[in-house]
C-alpha cells in the first residue's frame, strides 16, 4: 500500500491565484483530514470528511474549499491565495472503527506552500 | 478537546531511556490519551494511546497516572531517528470524528 500521498510536494503561488491540493488514500478508510502546520506550530483541522458526500468545516476553514466523490480522494481548494495561507498542509486518513478513540491517524508527507 | 501541557523542548543521549511528561488536569472521563509523534520534514505519526492502564508497545510505553491527570510517554532506548516533536492529544472516545487537536509538543534532541 502507497498510504497516504499527497501532490504537489511544493508549490509557489502569487496573491488572487487557486490551486487545488491532492490528497489519496489506498487504505479503503472512511475519514479523510486535512490540517496546515504554520512555522513552529502544531496542526490546525481546515476540513474533514467521513465518506464520501460528506464534508465538514474544522477549526481554520476559511479561504478553502473541499470535496469528497470518492472514498480515496479529498481534495482541498484554494479559491483566492493570500499570503496567510503559506504553510505546510498535511492529509491524513483512518478508518471509522467502533468508535474515534482507537483510530489511529495516517498522514501523508505534506504540501509545502508559498504564496507571494 | 481538553488541553494538555508539554515542555518546549528535552535532551537524551542515545540509547539511554527518556520519558516525555503531559499534563491533562481537565481530562474527562470518556478522553483517551494518543501521542504522535512528527520527524522533521515529515508527517505525524501514530505512536501509542490509552484509556486508564499502562500500555506497551513495539515504539514506547505509556504510563498514565491513577487520576489520569498526567502521563508519560516513555522510549526505552533512544536513537537517533527517535528525535522529532513528540505530540501528546486527548480524544474524545465517544466521538466518532476522530479529529486531532495538536499543541505545539516536546521537541526531543538525541546526540551521541
Amino acid at each position: 500500500n502507497a498510504g497516504v500521498t499527497q501532490t504537489p510536494k511544493f508549490r509557489i503561488l502569487k496573491i488572487g491565484q487557486s490551486m487545488t491540493l491532492q490528497c489519496t488514500q489506498d487504505m479503503n478508510h472512511n475519514y479523510m483530514y486535512w490540517y496546515r502546520q504554520d512555522p513552529g506550530m502544531g496542526l490546525k483541522l481546515i476540513y474533514y470528511s467521513v465518506g464520501a458526500g460528506i464534508t465538514d468545516k474544522g477549526e481554520v476553514p476559511n479561504g478553502y474549499n473541499v470535496s469528497r466523490s470518492t472514498t480515496e480522494d479529498f481534495p482541498l481548494r484554494l479559491e483566492l491565495a493570500a499570503p496567510s495561507q503559506t504553510s505546510v498542509y498535511f492529509c491524513a486518513s483512518s478508518y471509522s472503527g467502533t468508535s474515534g478513540a482507537y483510530n489511529e491517524q495516517f498522514f501523508g508527507p505534506g504540501t509545502r506552500l508559498t504564496v507571494l | 478537546d481538553a488541553k494538555t501541557t508539554q515542555p518546549n523542548s528535552m535532551e537524551s543521549n542515545e540509547e539511554e531511556p527518556v520519558h516525555l511528561p503531559c499534563n491533562h488536569s481537565t481530562i474527562s472521563g470518556t478522553d483517551y490519551i494518543h501521542w504522535y509523534r512528527q520527524l522533521p520534514s515529515q508527517g505525524p505519526e501514530y505512536v501509542i494511546h490509552g484509556l486508564t492502564s499502562n500500555v506497551n508497545n513495539r515504539m514506547a510505553s505509556l504510563a498514565i497516572a491513577e487520576d489520569r491527570k498526567s502521563s508519560t510517554l516513555i522510549l526505552h532506548r533512544a536513537t537517533l531517528r527517535d528525535a522529532a516533536v513528540y505530540y501528546c492529544i486527548l480524544r474524545d472516545g465517544v466521538s466518532a470524528a476522530s479529529k486531532l487537536t495538536f499543541g505545539t509538543g516536546t521537541r526531543l534532541q538525541v546526540t551521541l
